[in-house]
């Protein structure tokens, strides 16, 4: 089956500056990958997915890399500020349907 | 603007006691999961649903039975509640056309 792997675990930097958490997956078969962002005491969202037809995907200042060769993909947020602070789960989807969940990334915006 | 809606934010059980937790979710979607959060493990598959009356086992499902009798309603069940099922359990939903999954906001329970 799929098999996540997430790094860093977890993250600091300082605001204004770029922040980068990658997963890489197992399941060739995978195709859509989505990142969650879960806030203190709050349920997981949505921020951004990427489909394996796409290698790239921008919003604002969030967006996410795919690697198929290499099975990985990257999550990358510029400008951080402090409301970025959360943790960051990655998933992989090898029919569009179950996730398969990385460990998570936590990251903290230092003023 | 809530759409999935876990029934207790927490919830403290005894050893033993039959357990269960509801999801409801008013999007129409067709499929529904649970999972179960620990520090360090991420996320964690225990069962989902396809369609109404059906249901598959994920990774982890011993100790947890399910129903799902309507669309909107998929229950998790935990037949004799132990310690080491402590955990955030977290419910959600997708539409059958896939996409991401929402998120219920998560019942901490905790088994003494």
């Amino acid at each position: 089956g799929e098999n996540v792997e997430q790094h860093p675990s977890t993250l600091s930097v300082q605001e204004g500056d770029s922040a980068v958490i990658k997963c890489t997956y197992s399941d060739s078969a995978s195709n859509y990958f989505p990142w969650y962002k879960q806030e203190l005491g709050k349920r997981p969202q949505l921020i951004i997915d990427i489909r394996s037809n796409v290698g790239e995907k921008k919003d604002q200042r969030i967006a996410v890399t795919l690697n198929k060769t290499a099975k990985h993909f990257s999550l990358h947020i510029t400008e951080t500020q402090p409301e970025d602070s959360a943790v960051y789960f990655c998933a992989a989807s090898p029919y569009g349907q179950n996730f398969v969940f990385g460990p998570g990334t936590r990251l903290s915006v230092l003023p | 603007d809530v759409k999935v809606t876990q029934s207790s934010r927490y919830l403290v059980k005894r050893t033993g006691e039959k357990v269960f937790l509801e999801c409801v979710q008013d999007m129409d979607h067709e499929n529904m999961f649970w999972y179960r959060q620990d520090p360090g493990l991420g996320l964690r598959l225990i069962y989902f649903s396809y369609d109404v009356k059906m249901k598959e086992k994920g990774d982890i499902p011993e100790g947890y039975s399910v129903s799902r009798e309507k669309k909107e309603r998929f229950s998790l069940i935990l037949e004799s509640a132990s310690t080491n099922q402590t955990s955030m359990y977290l419910c959600a939903s997708s539409p059958a056309s896939s996409g991401g999954y929402t998120f219920g906001s998560g019942t901490r329970l905790t088994v003494v």
